[in-house]
């Protein structure tokens, strides 16, 4: 089993619709959840932060963290053709390097 | 003003070759990352350094190795190229182990 799993998708939503991305893990280590965003032939690019359960919202995009569920989502509000994207949840226990999630292929319809 | 910069961003090069991939940070982190993307955009850490000192080594054939001249650059050499070892591989930096990373573009190494 993996640490962090995620589904691959791909997500094709239409414009405007809120998209909901999750990712679930098993290592009850995992204290600091991050979300990238990662554009085709592009780096990652970090888009939220948090290390505590319950929400943090940014702008249109807000990360929701479940640890006693061991979930964590992004929600992304009217959503946008710019943001069609991969986007990756990493985990990190503190003391190693980020362990990353498979990634979600989003597609936004115009 | 690039914040981690890689070179080169595209690399095509023949089995048995030797080669490397350069990486430089500006934001001031002390810990340096290589990390590899597979075909399926799985993202694997393989290489960790903190101040100059290595941390973190995955299990990552010997071929690899990493090389850190000081706390800003990242270096990352391959010998002996193999089909296998063509992938994505990013730099990444951050402030300590416990923050978040950021990444370079990546470079695209193709063994053909």
């Amino acid at each position: 089993q993996k640490e962090v799993e995620q589904d691959p998708g791909p997500l094709s939503v239409p414009e405007g619709a809120i998209v909901s991305l999750n990712c679930t893990y098993s290592n009850s280590a995992f204290q600091y959840f991050m979300w990238y965003r990662q554009y085709s032939r592009k780096g990652p690019e970090l888009l939220m932060y948090t290390y505590s359960s319950g929400n943090k919202e940014d702008g249109r995009f807000t990360a929701q963290v479940d640890k006693s569920s061991k979930y964590i989502s992004l929600f992304i509000r009217d959503s946008q053709p710019s943001d069609s994207a991969t986007y990756l949840c990493a985990l990190h226990t503190g003391r190693r390097a980020l362990t990353f999630g498979s990634g979600t292929r989003l597609q936004v319809q115009p | 003003d690039t914040a981690v910069s890689q070179t080169p961003k595209y690399l095509v090069t023949q089995m048995g070759n030797d080669k490397s991939i350069k990486c430089e940070q500006n934001l001031g982190h002390d810990t340096m990352y290589w990390y590899k993307q597979d075909s399926k955009k799985f993202l694997k850490i393989m290489f960790s350094y903190n101040n100059k000192e290595l941390i973190i080594n995955e299990t990552v054939p010997n071929r690899f190795s990493p090389k850190s001249p000081d706390k800003a650059h990242l270096n990352l050499h391959i010998n002996s190229l193999e089909l296998g070892d063509s992938a994505v591989y990013f730099c990444a930096s951050s402030h300590d182990r416990e923050t978040e990373a950021f990444f370079g573009q990546g470079t695209r190494l193709t063994v053909v």
